[in-house]
């Protein structure tokens, strides 16, 4: 299986900051025949299932504000929300659809400082 | 607009068997995978299974071979996910969730069911 993992694990940012959050695949999830990374970003609120921000590692879904984007290839990815909004707080999750089984990270707690 | 509306909240005793469902509407339910998620109480998100509608094609996370069983009704558009033998840790929190693409094999999720709460108790 593909090990993903987030870090932080938990991060305060104040309102109007910067967050930024790594995930680390255990191996490459760059497909040669596309040159595309197997990797999305999700956002879940309490209470609430999961919500896709980013697909291809960098393509941000329909709705999501700009503040958020998302980078990385290989092995390395970053997702980062600028100018961090009471809305945002929420626990994020990368997750690898390269290989079976899919495997997410342990996600990183996103709160206001 | 599309939706996945999954079955109610679920009390079970261990041992027990249960299926609980996953009802599609807004698109063409044959050409779009549907994956099953897990998320024990206070825990991260674990990927169980997929299945293509179209021709019932599934395929499993190894962890769960054999203690799962998932299916799809084209008629109805229908997913399903069945236990047999519930344990007390089959209690969490279980989504569907549909392939952002048509006819996808590797593709993230953008449309995802409310979430079933499952709970195994003696």
């Amino acid at each position: 299986d593909i090990v993903m993992t987030q870090s932080p694990e938990s991060l305060a940012v104040s309102l109007g900051e910067r967050a930024t959050i790594n995930c680390k695949s255990s191996q490459s999830v760059l497909s040669d025949s596309n040159n595309e990374n197997f990797l999305a970003w999700y956002r879940q609120k309490p209470g609430q299932p999961p919500r896709l921000l980013f697909y291809w590692a960098s393509t941000r879904e329909s709705g999501v504000p700009d503040r958020f984007s998302a980078s990385g290839s290989g092995t390395d990815f970053t997702l980062t929300i600028n100018s961090l909004q009471a809305e945002d707080v929420a626990i994020y999750y990368c997750q690898q659809y390269y290989n079976t089984p899919r495997t997410f990270g342990q996600g990183t707690n996103v709160e206001i400082k | 607009e599309v939706h996945l509306v999954q079955s109610g909240a679920e009390v079970r005793k261990p041992g027990e068997s249960l299926k609980i469902s996953c009802k599609a509407s807004g698109y063409s339910f044959n050409n779009y995978r549907i994956g099953w998620v897990r998320q024990m109480p206070g825990k991260g998100l674990e990927w169980m299974a997929m299945v293509y509608p179209g021709n019932s094609h599934t395929i499993y996370s190894p962890s769960l071979q054999g203690q799962i069983t998932i299916s799809a009704d084209r008629s109805i558009s229908t997913a399903y996910l069945q236990f047999s033998g519930l344990k007390a840790s089959d209690t969490a929190i279980y989504y569907c969730a549909r392939h952002l693409t048509r006819d996808s094999y590797n593709d993230a999720f953008d449309i995802w069911g409310q979430g079933t709460m499952v709970t195994v108790s003696s």
